[in-house]
C-alpha cells in the first residue's frame, strides 16, 4: 500500500527557532502533496497544497513568509515553520496523492511541534 | 466552508450501532471518511463519489445523498476498535483537489 513518512515526528523548539518538517511518499510518486495543522481536539486545518516544482497554494489566513513549503521532488515535500512561537505548537501532518483531483489522500504519521 | 458532523461525540457499549453524518453547505463531488486515533494520523475508511453506490465494509458502510449534500457513515455492531475520532472530508468537483475535513465526532465503545 501507498506509504507516506514525517520526520520528525517530535520536536521540542525555543522559540525564534525555525523548525523543517519533512514529508515523503515512499512507494509511489506523489504530484500534490497537502500540509495540515490539527489544534487538540479539533478538526485537521488544510494549510497548503504543494505541486512539485511549483509555488504551495496557502489557504486563507496561512502566513506563507511564516510556514514556508518547498516540493523539490515528486517524493518530497518540506514545512518550516520560521521563527517558532509557542502559539505555533500543534500537530502538523501531511498527506499526499499520486494524481490529481479528488482522489484518496495517504496520510503521513505527523509531526507534534512544541515550541517553548 | 467546513462540514458540519452529528453528534459531535457518542459513546456505545460494544455490539451497538451508530450513525454519523456529514453536512455541507456546498454542493459536492465526493465524500471520504477518515477514523483518526489519539495521536495518530487519519486513516481511510471509504470514498463515495457522485453518482456512486453506498460503499463499505463488512460493518462499516456509508451513504452521500447528492442533492441534501449530506453523507452518512453507519456503523454496525460495533468493536472496541471503532473508538475514534471519525471525520468526513469534501471535494467539491472533480477540478479540485482540496480536501475539506468535517468538525468530527468522536466515537467511544465501551466493553
Amino acid at each position: 500500500g501507498a506509504v507516506v513518512s514525517q520526520h520528525p515526528s517530535w520536536v521540542i523548539c525555543k522559540s525564534g527557532t525555525s523548525v523543517k518538517i519533512e514529508c515523503r511518499s515512499l512507494d509511489f510518486q506523489a504530484t500534490t502533496m497537502f500540509w495540515y495543522r490539527q489544534f487538540p481536539k479539533q478538526s485537521l486545518m488544510l494549510m497548503a497544497t504543494s505541486n512539485e516544482g511549483s509555488k504551495a497554494t496557502y489557504e486563507q489566513g496561512v502566513e506563507k513568509d511564516k510556514f514556508l513549503i518547498n516540493h523539490a521532488s515528486l517524493t518530497l515535500s518540506t514545512l518550516t515553520v520560521t521563527s517558532a512561537h509557542p502559539e505555533d505548537s500543534s500537530f502538523y501532518i501531511c498527506s499526499a496523492q499520486p494524481g490529481q483531483g479528488p482522489h484518496e489522500q495517504y496520510f503521513g504519521p505527523g509531526t507534534r511541534l512544541t515550541v517553548t | 466552508q467546513q462540514p458540519v458532523q452529528s453528534p459531535q461525540a457518542v459513546i456505545l457499549r460494544e455490539g451497538e450501532d451508530a450513525v454519523i453524518n456529514c453536512s455541507s453547505s456546498k454542493a459536492l463531488y465526493s465524500v471520504h471518511w477518515y477514523r483518526q486515533k489519539h495521536g495518530e494520523a487519519p486513516v481511510f475508511l471509504m470514498i463515495l463519489l457522485k453518482g456512486g453506490e453506498q460503499k463499505g465494509h463488512e460493518k462499516i458502510s456509508a451513504s452521500f445523498n447528492e442533492k441534501k449534500q449530506q453523507s452518512s457513515l453507519y456503523l454496525t455492531a460495533s468493536q472496541l476498535s471503532y473508538s475514534g475520532t471519525y471525520f468526513c472530508g469534501t471535494f467539491g468537483s472533480y477540478n479540485t483537489d482540496k480536501l475539506i475535513f468535517g468538525t468530527g465526532t468522536r466515537l467511544q465503545v465501551f466493553p
